[in-house]
């Protein structure tokens, strides 16, 4: 079955720190990943995924396949950063996403 | 219009009355998803609609949440009898159908069930 999992309900870093926040999936097939952000009072959105190999606001997010992973990373924390971050799986044959329970980033100045 | 849409923002009710949530996906989006957001439970899968496909609904949680699509644009949840539990935000999202494309989600509807 499909799954998300995120271990870190909160992280917590200082501004300039480097970032990682975990996500690993389980799917047999050939995933699609992507990380959604929902900054305070804004609505969830797009922050990368993966068939894009891009770099959004400093993140970026390597797919290994072996380890099942999908972790975000950032190496110097900002500030504005500070939101929550859910890792979302999507099917090659099928269009429904499943989203891992969400890690809270804080960034301390 | 600019992006989904979502009806209404909060909604407080008492525990054992009906709501209905609307949502008014992205015009052309043939996908439409409803999620349930809770504090530590992250965003739990509820159903979709995909054009005029037989809907998934195995996320429901029970039999008291249905939901429906009408023309294949906006889309009404339903949730009967609330019960506290049922507190959470609920939200809607849209696709444009291809495999893989992002979603693009509304603001959502705060339940709160007294």
């Amino acid at each position: 079955a499909q799954r998300v999992t995120q271990p870190e309900k909160l992280l917590s870093v200082f501004k300039g720190a480097p970032v990682e926040l975990k996500c690993n999936y389980s799917y047999s097939g050939s995933p699609e990943l992507f990380w959604y952000v929902q900054y305070s009072r804004q609505r969830l959105q797009l922050l990368l995924r993966h068939i894009s190999r891009e770099s959004i606001k400093g993140f970026t997010a390597d797919l290994n396949k072996g380890e099942t992973s999908f972790h975000l990373k950032k190496p110097f924390a900002q500030e504005e950063d500070s939101a929550m971050y859910y890792c979302a799986l999507s099917g090659s044959s099928f269009n429904k996403f499943y989203f891992g329970s969400g890690t809270k980033l804080n960034v301390k100045p | 219009g600019a992006g989904v849409s979502q009806s209404p923002s909060n909604k407080v009710t008492e525990k054992g009355k009906d709501v209905e949530l609307r949502c008014d996906p992205i015009s052309g989006h043939t996908a439409l998803y409803w999620y349930r957001q809770s504090l530590g439970q992250g965003l739990e899968f509820l159903i979709y609609f995909q054009g005029n496909s037989a809907p998934d609904k195995s996320g429901l949680p029970s039999d008291r949440f249905s939901a429906e699509r009408t023309g294949g644009s906006v889309s009404t949840l339903t949730i009967q009898r609330t019960q506290q539990e049922d507190s959470a935000v609920y939200l809607c999202a849209s696709t444009d159908g291809t495999v893989g494309e992002k979603l693009f989600f509304g603001s959502g509807t705060q339940l709160s069930v007294l």
